[in-house]
């Protein structure tokens, strides 16, 4: 079973240009999250999909950040324009619904992260 | 709101001695909690979650965390270190009487394991 892919594995723009990133979960996972650790710091949630719907989007900063699904499988983050402070490592993360039983304990599985450098 | 914290930025052991990562919580209700670990130029990896029942909770590679209910903690352990385990370790928590997935992160503790 393949993992959760991220596109690019890095990406370095300067402050002003968009750059967006793409997440493929691994198959069957109807939940699909974003997180991002900036400068060595804390991973932070920024949002969670079920299938196409934005379940959560609490964690995302600005308007600048755009999230989409379409169709429930991959997912796009657009930062349109970056920023300096926008540097740092974005992971995403699916997992599977639970249909019976405690809710919420499924595990959330990583990819490799999309490491963003904004000059 | 929930927090975690990761006390030590950086833990050095000897390979062989037994290695403890530490982590205290967080939440307004009942915690699910999580180890992952990254590897250098990696993703993070789950090693295990504690969700409920027995304190002791056995994951990938050897390793294992007791859950503390009064201390607010869920120590990450492993008997015997290895050069292999030297990598970036993360403690998560989420509170499972809300409806919300999202994990909070600690901000990492670094494991360096000297041959």
């Amino acid at each position: 079973e393949a993992g959760v892919t991220q596109f690019p594995s890095h990406s370095v723009i300067e402050k002003g240009q968009t750059v967006t990133l793409r997440c493929d979960p691994i198959s069957g996972h109807d939940n699909l999250y974003w997180y991002r650790r900036v400068m060595g710091k804390e991973i932070k949630f920024l949002l969670h999909f079920v299938k196409e719907s934005k379940q959560d989007e609490s964690g995302m900063p600005n308007n600048r950040f755009l999230a989409e699904r379409t169709g429930g499988t991959y997912s796009t983050l657009k930062v349109q324009p970056a920023e300096l402070e926008d540097s740092g490592v974005y992971f995403c993360a699916s997992s599977h619904s639970r249909t019976s039983g405690a809710r919420g304990q499924e595990t959330q599985y990583f990819g490799p992260g999309t490491r963003l450098l904004v000059l | 709101a929930q927090s975690v914290a990761q006390p030590e930025d950086q833990v050095n052991v000897a390979e062989g001695n037994p290695l403890t990562v530490k982590c205290t919580y967080s939440v307004s209700g009942n915690p699910y909690l999580f180890w992952y670990v990254q590897y250098p130029n990696r993703g993070l990896q789950f090693l295990l979650k504690y969700i409920t029942g027995d304190n002791l909770v056995k994951g990938s590679y050897g390793f294992e965390a007791e859950f503390n209910k009064s201390q607010t903690s869920f120590h990450l352990k492993k008997p015997s270190a290895l050069v292999s385990d030297s990598a970036l370790y993360f403690c998560a928590v989420r509170d499972r009487d809300t409806g919300r997935r999202a994990l909070t992160f600690g901000s990492g503790t670094r494991l360096q394991v000297q041959p």
